[in-house]
């Protein structure tokens, strides 16, 4: 059974601080996702990863970053924390190859930006 | 434009109804399509694949049609438990994006008994 697993389920930090959002997957994926979810909005994707060390920004990259050190994890950064970052974050892995292939979601990550 | 466009909704249907989800997507050279579910507070998660001649899984059917890049998913028999979100999802096949799904913003159903 694939797993996705981010490290907080909630998360309350103030602005300024350094977030970091922890993504891990165990089905050996190449690809790994980070969106957030915001009614009204749906999922916009803020970075991608289709490989270690590699990095693609999505469509809301300003105000994040991206580390992915190793094939099974993949950090979501966020440099200086601001309220309007207050959102449900949502981490997938999705094999490279083959387009037909199931993207698997972590459970979420709620921030709250104070 | 955005790449994936599908009416908000909400549609309330009683238990039994037939209900039938439409969306549109831009990139005429898509491949793969998706419906992934997702419910209340909970991540999205992979409902069926769309394929070119259509198909079915149980109540649930699904058609493509790539003239007028139009994919649609039709619900028979409502339960209670239908109840969720329905994402519209297309896959890039363009470069660098290779592999990145392009998600609508879903399709909310409540269906009551």
């Amino acid at each position: 059974d694939v797993k996705v697993t981010q490290s907080s389920r909630y998360l309350v930090k103030r602005t300024g601080e350094k977030v970091f959002l922890e993504c891990v997957q165990d089905m050996d994926h190449e690809n790994m996702f980070w969106y957030r979810q915001d009614p009204g909005l749906g999922l916009r994707l803020i970075y991608f990863s289709y490989d270690v060390k590699m990095k693609e920004k999505g469509d809301i990259p300003e105000g994040y970053s991206v580390s992915r050190e190793k094939k099974e994890r993949f950090s979501l950064i966020l440099e200086s924390a601001s309220t309007n970052q207050t959102s449900m974050y949502l981490c997938a892995s999705r094999e490279r190859q083959g387009a037909t292939h199931e993207q698997y979601f972590g459970p979420g990550t709620r921030l709250t930006v104070t | 434009r955005k790449e994936v466009e599908q009416d908000p909704g909400p549609f309330n249907v009683p238990e039994g109804a037939t209900v039938a989800f439409n969306c549109t997507y831009s990139n005429s050279a898509s491949q793969s399509f998706f419906w992934y579910r997702q419910d209340c507070r909970k991540e999205p998660k992979l409902l069926m694949s769309v394929y070119s001649s259509g198909n079915e899984d149980g109540r649930f059917t699904a058609q493509l049609n790539r003239a007028s890049q139009y994919i649609s998913l039709l619900i028979r028999d409502s339960k209670l438990s239908d109840s969720a979100t329905y994402l519209c999802v297309v896959n890039s096949d363009r470069g660098s994006t290779l592999g990145r799904l392009y998600f609508g913003r879903g399709t909310q159903l409540t269906v009551w008994p």
